[in-house]
Formats: C-alpha cells, structure tokens, sequence
C-alpha cells in the first residue's frame, strides 16, 4: 500500500496569512502516460463529512474558494491557502487514487 | 442536490453483525460506483469498500476482507454494508462516498453513521 506522510501534524495561522500543508508519498503518484499526479486534498470540520477541494494535485473542485489551492509532483505535494479565513479552521487529508487501496494522510489541523 | 444518508448505525457487541445503509438521491445513482470510508473516532480516514456502478466490480480493504461485504440496489438507489464478525477496531463513524468515475476520490459524502463495538 502506497503510506502517505503529512507535515505537519497541526499548524496556527493568523487570519488572512498564508498556510502550507504538505503531503509525501511512498512512491510517485505521477502516471507518465497521461502526466496526471493521483492525488487529492479533502477539508473535514468538525462533526462534518469530508469535502473534496482538489484532485490531479491541482485541480479546484467546482465552487472551492481560489485561495485553496494544490501543487508538487511525484511524491511531494502541497496544499496551501493563500489568506487563511476563519471558516477554513478544518482538517484537512491528502489522499492518493494512483493504486488500490485508496490511502490517507494522517491529516493536519489548521488553526487560528 | 447529490443527498447521501446512511443509516444502521449502532451499539453492537464484539463478533455481532450489523447492516448498513446508505440512501442515494439528486444524481442517477446507477452511474456511479460507490464506496465506504470509515473514521475511528478521533482519527483519520480508511477507506474499506468499493463497488462499481453495477455491482461487478467489488473491492476490500484488508482490514475488513471476508468479514465486510458491499452491496447495492440500483432499482432502489441504496447502498449497502453487511458488517459481521465486528471487532472492538471496527468502532468508527462509517461513510458512504460517491467515487469521481471509478477512480477512488470521492466527490460527495454522507453524514455518516457511527457503529460502535463494544461489550
């Protein structure tokens, strides 16, 4: 099974600065044949169900905020919120779809 | 509006049963595969099952492999998660999830329902 790390466990942010999530895989979620990177950013709030931001490590899911936004190649990846509102106090999980099982990070709660 | 609601979820004891639904509307449900994920309570995300749009296809994880089984009824719109032999490590809030083409990430959730095993 493909073990993803994120880094770091938790982090606070003052309102309206950057925040960095980063996500690492155990081997390279890059599929050479049609160049896409398998991997995906959920945001989960408390008492809430997970709900999916990015996929293809950059791709905005319909009616996601522009500051959310994903990056990184292989087995590095990077989920950054670009001014960090307080609705965005979530966990948030990478997740790599590159083989089965689907795997998780450990996820990494963003704070004020 | 894609609606997911599970349901089933309960107090069971160790080595009991349980089945779980999850009701499916706003989308044409046949053309989706579907999945549950489930979440220990104050962990993170596991994913344990997964179902092709008809049914042909079916996947495990190893965690619950030949203790789980993953049904659905497309004529009904409803998924299904026949849990036996539960375990103490089976407690957790379970989810069903719409699969984005079959390709394992998940663009809609449910609410989730919590089963939780104990004596």
């Amino acid at each position: 099974d493909i073990v993803m790390t994120q880094s770091p466990d938790s982090l606070a942010v003052s309102l309206g600065e950057r925040a960095t999530v980063n996500c690492k895989s155990s081997q390279s979620l890059l599929y050479r044949s049609n160049n896409k990177n398998y991997l995906a950013w959920y945001q989960q709030k408390p008492g809430q169900p997970p709900k999916l931001l990015i996929y293809w490590a950059s791709t905005r899911e319909s009616g996601v905020p522009d500051r959310f936004s994903g990056s990184g190649s292989g087995t590095d990846f990077t989920l950054t919120i670009s001014s960090l509102q307080a609705e965005d106090v979530a966990v948030y999980y990478c997740q790599q779809y590159y083989s089965r099982p689907p795997t998780f990070g450990g996820g990494t709660k963003v704070e004020i | 509006e894609v609606q997911l609601v599970e349901s089933g979820g309960t107090l069971v004891q160790p080595g009991g049963s349980l089945r779980l639904s999850c009701a499916a509307s706003g989308f044409t449900f046949r053309s989706y595969a579907m999945n549950w994920v489930r979440q220990a309570p104050g962990k993170g995300l596991e994913w344990i099952s997964y179902t092709s749009a008809s049914g042909s296809s079916i996947y495990y994880a190893d965690s619950v492999r030949g203790r789980f089984t993953i049904s659905r009824d497309n004529a009904r719109n409803s998924l299904f998660l026949q849990m036996n032999s539960l375990r103490d490590e089976d407690t957790a809030v379970y989810y069903c999830a719409r699969d984005v083409t079959g390709l394992y990430f998940f663009d809609y959730w449910g609410q989730g329902t919590l089963v939780t095993v104990s004596s």
